[in-house]
């Protein structure tokens, strides 16, 4: 199965500043990379992905970046706001395009100071 | 409609109860999936249905029974539960019939076993 590491546990910066959070996987035939963002007391819910054939996305303020090399991708957000606080989880999974239940990261705490 | 709803929003249930959990969905979508996640720790994976079919157990104790009626339902039959299986329960679903992987949560429902 996959083995995930998501660095750090928690990350605190200030409103305005940039984050970025790691995630490394194990299996090299992972094709999917999601990240996900959790509000206290809310649900998970998909904020970026990628696939294996592309390097980098961008959607406004948050992008991804993939190194399937290394085996590792990354959550970018910049000029953050405190609506950004909240848990992230990775999610590298392989799929077939069925149906795959996920393998999270441990979660990053982002803190936003004001 | 591209929610997941899932019922009750808070269960407390003695360990000689038996008890559902329900969840539905109407965006066609025909994997569903069940995550548990204790505080402070990402959600775990259980059971995978797809077309209706339980593709995936996680090696999850019987006390626990998953039941997919039909495409737009899933139950989980709690019985005889311990303490320790207190904890937020997540009913997702995604599109299994092309490449989307994106899995939608439902709120939840709060456990909690005496």
């Amino acid at each position: 199965g996959e083995n995930v590491e998501q660095h750090p546990s928690t990350l605190s910066v200030q409103e305005g500043d940039s984050a970025v959070i790691k995630c490394t996987y194990s299996d090299s035939a992972s094709n999917y990379f999601p990240w996900y963002k959790q509000e206290l007391g809310k649900r998970p819910q998909l904020i970026i992905d990628i696939r294996s054939n592309v390097g980098e996305k961008k959607d406004q303020r948050i992008a991804v970046t993939l190194n399937k090399t290394a085996k590792h991708f990354s959550l970018h957000i910049t000029e953050t706001q405190p609506e950004d606080s909240a848990v992230y989880f990775c999610a590298p999974l392989y799929s077939g395009g069925g149906a795959d239940g996920l393998t999270f990261g441990k979660g990053t705490h982002l803190i936003i100071q004001p | 409609d591209t929610e997941v709803t899932q019922t009750p929003k808070h269960l407390v249930m003695g360990m000689t109860n038996k008890k559902s959990l329900k969840c539905e969905q109407h965006m066609g979508h025909r994997a569903m999936y069940w995550y548990k996640q204790k505080a402070k720790k990402p959600p775990e994976l259980m059971f995978v249905y797809s077309y209706e079919k339980l593709s995936i157990n996680e090696s999850v104790p019987s006390r626990f029974s998953p039941e997919c009626p039909n495409s737009s339902l899933l139950n989980l039959h709690l019985h005889a539960l311990q303490p320790e299986d207190s904890a937020l329960y997540l009913c997702a679903s995604s599109p299994s019939w092309t490449p989307v992987y994106e899995q939608y949560f439902g709120p939840g429902t709060r456990l909690t076993v005496t």
